[in-house]
């Protein structure tokens, strides 16, 4: 079975500046997807950047990368230029590939990512 | 762009009641799941509809049963209700899972 791990209950950073949320999933497999999920007060889970693991190279999208280290079933996200309204919980979520377009995310504990002014 | 639309978005039952929640998927969105997220938890998947038949089985109680209907909205229906249900309640949908699903506004069920 899959499973994901994120350490970090809560982070704070302040606006403007770089924050780096960790991730760790454990898997037998080698074809999967990853994800990163926020979801703000609001509480709409907003898909983030998604990355797909035989791809080497990291995800980017916009102030939101990721570094992906397979080997290391290590799967963090940066959020740079840190704005207030990145506050919200970051959810790390894993999906197995396979023949069908079917599968299901498995979440993290989630992060709490505060933006202080 | 069109949203998948969940309702109601807030509801309040007593115990032993029953509830239906109900879900519209991203129209030409083949693929439908329930998911159930307890306070500061992450989401646990409940169950999935692939096409109108059921794709996946999570951690779903017995009480607890849904289908998707012709049109491909979804009802997630739950009997015999127990204050530990009162939960946020997440559909989502998909047309290829492994390019994100889209989640709806959740559904916040309490149970009194």
């Amino acid at each position: 079975a899959q499973t994901v791990t994120q350490s970090q209950p809560e982070m704070s950073v302040q606006e403007a500046e770089t924050v780096t949320l960790s991730c760790t999933y454990d898997t037998s497999e080698n074809n999967y997807y990853l994800f990163w999920y926020k979801q703000p007060p609001s509480r709409q889970m907003i898909l983030v950047i998604r990355q797909e693991a035989y791809k080497q190279q990291n995800a980017t999208e916009n102030r939101f990368s990721v570094n992906f280290q397979k080997a290391a079933k290590s799967f963090s996200l940066k959020i740079s230029d840190s704005q207030l309204g990145d506050t919200a919980m970051y959810f790390c979520a894993f999906l197995l590939a396979g023949s069908s377009n079917t599968g299901k995310l498995i979440f993290g504990q989630g992060t709490t990512l505060q933006v202080k002014p | 762009a069109a949203g998948v639309i969940q309702s109601p978005r807030h509801l309040i039952k007593e115990k032993r009641e029953t509830a239906t929640l109900k879900c519209y998927p991203i129209p030409r969105h083949d693929t439908v799941y329930w998911y159930q997220q307890g306070p500061g938890q992450d989401p646990q998947f409940l169950i999935s509809f692939y096409e109108k038949m059921q794709s996946d089985k999570g951690s779903i109680p017995d009480r607890f049963s849904a289908q998707q209907f012709s049109d491909y909205h979804s009802e997630l229906n739950m009997s015999s209700l127990e204050l530990g249900d009162s939960a946020l309640y997440f559909c989502a949908s998909s047309l290829r899972a492994v390019y994100g699903y889209t989640f709806g506004s959740g559904t916040r069920l309490t149970v009194v």
